[in-house]
């Protein structure tokens, strides 16, 4: 199985700052149609899992641009270019392109 | 819009079965698969299977071969998720997600089922 590593574990960010989420595979996640199946998703207190970025660097409609994904191969990243009270929740990296399909740990981030 | 509306919560006895259904609506059901993820308390998601919706062809995750069922009603575009011989380390809350046709990529998520797994 492809194992995904993300880090740190935990982001205290100040409001207004920046952060970055790392994601690594343990295999290159690129397909054979030319796409890399790498996703994020943000999970806040009590809710359900939501897509924020597929094919590693594409947002879904409705998530603010301040949320960008870059990466190739095994490496990856997710950037909050201006952290936001309603970005805190954990966060995790999903790789689509071998079965099964695995999950990063996850990284929670809170406000300092 | 896209929704998934999954059934209700449940407590099992060690041993018991479950069985979770998904209702699908807002999209062509059967362009479509769904995989089944679950969370257990405290801890990260993990992905248990998928399921195409048109087909009911199915890929388990190893570790719930034997024990996971998952199977497809085309007239009501709902997916059920059956766990057989339930242990304590199986209460979790299950979600269920729109999933494509062959490569991984969840979109839309369930609003969870906790299943509690309690003698």
């Amino acid at each position: 199985d492809v194992v995904m590593t993300q880090s740190p574990l935990s982001l205290p960010v100040t409001l207004g700052q920046p952060a970055s989420i790392s994601c690594r595979s343990s295999r290159s996640l690129a397909y054979s149609d030319g796409n890399t199946y790498l996703n994020w998703f943000q999970q806040r207190p009590g809710q359900s899992p939501r897509r924020l970025i597929y094919k590693v660097s594409n947002r879904d409609s409705g998530v603010p641009d301040r949320f960008s994904g870059s990466g190739s191969d095994t490496d990856f990243t997710l950037k909050i270019s201006r952290v936001e009270a309603e970005d805190v929740g954990v966060y995790y990296c999903m790789q689509g392109t071998h079965w099964p399909l695995t999950f990063g740990g996850g990284t929670k981030v809170e406000i300092k | 819009q896209v929704h998934l509306v999954q059934s209700g919560a449940e407590v099992k006895k060690p041993g018991a079965s479950v069985k979770v259904s998904c209702k699908a609506s807002g999209y062509t059901f059967t362009s479509y698969g769904i995989s089944w993820v679950r969370q257990a308390p405290g801890q990260g998601l993990e992905w248990m299977g998928w399921i195409d919706a048109y087909t009911g062809d199915t890929n388990y995750a190893q570790k719930l071969q034997g024990r996971v069922s998952m199977i497809t009603d085309t007239s009501t575009s709902t997916v059920y998720m059956e766990l057989r011989s339930l242990r304590s380390d199986d209460t979790a809350v299950y979600y269920c997600a729109r999933d494509q046709k062959t490569t991984g990529t969840t979109d839309y998520w369930g609003q969870g089922t906790l299943v509690t797994v309690s003698s």
